[in-house]
């Protein structure tokens, strides 16, 4: 137990839908993360929000939509997702002095 | 921007035996250097780091050694055990807007073998 959780952690939806993704930690830390795990690449990151304001928007295509309400709290919101959008979405948190990241165990998205 | 690159992308060790993992990285202003292990179902989990101010640093089995001229290091397992079994990232870090920027290696999958 990493001290963050991620829901859920298996998604399968087609297309046309929409959906979020939630990450929550209870580490009491400032910088959240999102990455893309896809087999044989790098992790890729995706957003980062320092103090509950994004600080980096990693060329991301728009039918990912971040949203970071408090602190302990990060969704990505989905919509008009294509199949290769289909990885593991890891959720990771880090102290504001840096260091090392806690990740969350993932959701394994399935787009049909 | 910054560029790690990891080899070998899968290692086979049998048990007892050493294992190491080597890491590249491009960009000198870097200063911190994590290893991670994931295992099936699980996100990653650091299991050691080192800052570039240090050429060493070891923790039970595990060692990282870094070399900040050739900017390479590389991840050390002594008397590997089954449950060492997982797939290993490193990462490069650097200071980044305020915040740290990681950017991941490719991943290592480590098999041992009983």
């Amino acid at each position: 137990e990493t001290g963050v959780t991620q829901t859920p952690r298996h998604l399968v939806m087609g297309m046309t839908n929409k959906k979020s993704l939630k990450c929550e930690q209870h580490l009491g830390h400032n910088a959240m993360y999102w990455y893309k795990q896809s087999a044989k690449k790098p992790l890729e990151l995706m957003f980062v929000y320092n103090f509950k304001e994004q600080t980096e928007n990693n060329s991301v295509p728009s039918r990912f939509s971040p949203e970071c309400p408090n602190s302990s709290h990060l969704f990505l919101h989905l919509h008009t997702l294509q199949p290769e959008d289909s990885a593991l979405y890891l959720c990771a948190c880090r102290a504001s002095g840096g260091g090392e990241q806690y990740f969350g165990p993932g959701t394994r998205l399935t787009v049909t | 921007g910054e560029n790690v690159e990891q080899h070998p992308s899968t290692l086979s060790v049998q048990e007892g035996d050493s294992a190491v993992i080597k890491c590249t990285y491009s960009d000198s202003a870097s200063n911190y250097f994590p290893w991670y292990k994931q295992e099936l179902g699980k996100g990653p989990q650091l299991i050691i780091d080192i800052r570039s101010n240090v050429g060493e640093k070891k923790d039970q089995r595990i060692a990282v050694t870094l070399n900040k001229t050739a900017k390479h290091f590389s991840l050390h397992i002594t008397e590997t055990q089954p449950e060492d079994s997982a797939v290993y990232f490193c990462a490069a870090s650097i200071n980044s807007g305020g915040y740290q920027k990681v950017t991941f290696g490719t991943g290592t999958k480590l098999q041992v073998i009983p």
